[in-house]
C-alpha cells in the first residue's frame, strides 16, 4: 500500500513569488495536516482539512492556504514568498479526523526561498 | 502559551545500552501524547503514543512513561542499535487535529 506521497521534493522559488505542495494520502484517509520544519525548530502546526473542509488553522498568515479535492488530495499554496517560508513542508494523514494517533507523515517538500 | 520541549538537545549513546529521552509539556488538557522518530531526509515516524489516562506504555524495545504531576514524558529505548540513530520528537495532541511538536533530541549510537 502506498503511503503518504508529497511533490515535489524540492522546490526552489525567488522572494515574492508563489509555491504550490501537493499532497496525496494513505488511501482510505480522509484528514489531512500540513506541517512546517524550519531548519532547526520542531514541527509547526499548518492546516487541518477533511472531507473537502478547512478544520483548523496554525498561526500562520493568510498567505499560507490551501484545499482538498474530492479525492482527498491536497494542495498547499505560499503567496508573497518570504526568504524565512525556506523549510521542510511535511504531509500526514489519517483515518480517522483529527485524531492524529498513527498519522502517517510524507517525506516532505523541501521548499528554498531565494 | 503552550508548548512542548525537550530537556536535552543531543544524546550519544553505546550500541547495546538504554536511551532515555526526555520532553516537558504545559498544555494539561491534551488527550494523548506521541513520540515519533525522524531519520535524515525523511518524514516523522510514529513510534508509540500514551493516553492522558495511562502511566506507561511498552512497545518493542521501547516504552513510554508520563508523569502528569510533573507535566513530564519519557522514551525509553531498551538495547539501542545503530538504526536508532534519527532526531526523536515529542508530540501532544490538542483536539483541534493539531500536534504539538517539541524541539527534537538528536541520538546518536557508537557502535
Amino acid at each position: 500500500e502506498a503511503g503518504v506521497t508529497q511533490s515535489p521534493t524540492h522546490l526552489i522559488k525567488t522572494r515574492g513569488q508563489q509555491a504550490t505542495l501537493r499532497c496525496s494520502p494513505i488511501s482510505g484517509h480522509t484528514s489531512v495536516y500540513w506541517y512546517q520544519q524550519a531548519l532547526g525548530l520542531g514541527l509547526q502546526f499548518l492546516l487541518w482539512y477533511d472531507e473537502g473542509e478547512e478544520r483548523n488553522r496554525g498561526n500562520f498568515p493568510p498567505r499560507f492556504s490551501g484545499r482538498q479535492f474530492p479525492n482527498y488530495s491536497s494542495e498547499l499554496n505560499v503567496n508573497a514568498l518570504e526568504l524565512e517560508d525556506s523549510a521542510l513542508y511535511l504531509c500526514a494523514s489519517s483515518l480517522v479526523p483529527g485524531v492524529n494517533t498513527e498519522a502517517f507523515f510524507g517525506q516532505g517538500t523541501r521548499l528554498t526561498v531565494v | 502559551g503552550e508548548s512542548v520541549g525537550l530537556h536535552l538537545p543531543t544524546l550519544s549513546v553505546q550500541e547495546g545500552d538504554n536511551s532515555i529521552i526526555n520532553c516537558a509539556y504545559s498544555n494539561s488538557a491534551s488527550d494523548y501524547f506521541i513520540w515519533y522518530k525522524q531519520e535524515s531526509g525523511k518524514g516523522p515516524q510514529f513510534i508509540i503514543d500514551i493516553r492522558s489516562n495511562m502511566d506507561k506504555r511498552q512497545g518493542q524495545r521501547v516504552t513510554v512513561l508520563l508523569n502528569k504531576t510533573v507535566k513530564h514524558l519519557s522514551l525509553q529505548i531498551a538495547a539501542t542499535q545503530p538504526g536508532d540513530s534519527a532526531v526523536y520528537f515529542c508530540a501532544e495532541n490538542d483536539r483541534g487535529g493539531k500536534l504539538i511538536f517539541g524541539q527534537g533530541t538528536e541520538l546518536s549510537v557508537k557502535p
